[in-house]
């Protein structure tokens, strides 16, 4: 199974600020002939649902704020948030739908400092 | 609009089972999947298993093959998925969200639904 680490586990940020996660993936989930990433990130907030913010990799969800950017290919894969508001205040996953099992990561819980 | 709607909260006794329903609408369903995934109280997310809404293909995580049951309604347009001989450990909220018809093409998880509560006492 393909094992995703997401560090950090958690961070705070001021408002105005960067937030920075990374997820390191065990083997690359990038489809050499599409040469697409199968790797998503989500957003979560208590009780509800995870939200799809980015899809492979680096492609934004319609009605996701541009202030959310997916990066990386292959292993190593970053969502920033730039400028941080108080509604984005959750908790992030990664996800590989590259193989089955689909795995996530961890979660990383992004607070206001 | 694209949406699932699951069945409401279930508590059950260890050893029984339960069977979770989420119908879609706005969209036709043969031309999607479904994914099951759940999350036990303060966890994180974990993949259950998939079904192709056109033919009803199968796909089970390896933890819960044999346990998990995840069937398709064509008609109504809705997936369940039934766990039987619950434990504790089963616990969670099980969400449904929709995925690719192709298990070897697999989707971002555009659509979520609410989430199902289960929870399991002895």
């Amino acid at each position: 199974d393909i094992v995703l680490t997401q560090s950090p586990d958690s961070l705070a940020v001021s408002l105005g600020e960067r937030a920075t996660i990374n997820c390191k993936s065990s083997q690359s989930v990038l489809y050499n002939s599409k040469n697409k990433s199968y790797l998503d990130w989500y957003q979560q907030k208590p009780g509800q649902p995870p939200k799809l913010l980015i899809y492979w990799a680096s492609t934004r969800e319609s009605g996701v704020p541009d202030r959310f950017t997916g990066s990386g290919s292959g292993t190593d894969f970053t969502l920033t948030i730039t400028s941080l508001r108080a509604e984005d205040v959750a908790v992030y996953y990664c996800h590989q739908y590259y193989s089955s099992p689909r795995t996530f990561g961890q979660g990383t819980k992004v607070e206001i400092k | 609009q694209v949406q699932l709607v699951q069945s409401g909260a279930e508590v059950k006794k260890s050893g029984a089972s339960v069977k979770v329903s989420c119908k879609a609408s706005g969209y036709t369903f043969s031309k999607y999947g479904v994914s099951w995934v759940r999350q036990a109280p303060g966890q994180g997310l974990e993949w259950m298993g998939w079904i192709s809404g056109y033919n009803g293909n199968t796909n089970y995580a390896r933890k819960v093959q044999g346990r998990v049951t995840i069937t398709i309604d064509t008609f109504t347009s809705t997936a369940y998925m039934e766990v039987r001989n619950l434990t504790s450990d089963d616990t969670a909220i099980y969400y449904c969200a929709r995925d690719s018809n192709l298990a070897v093409a697999p989707d971002p998880f555009h659509v979520w639904g609410q989430g199902t509560m289960v929870s399991v006492s002895s």
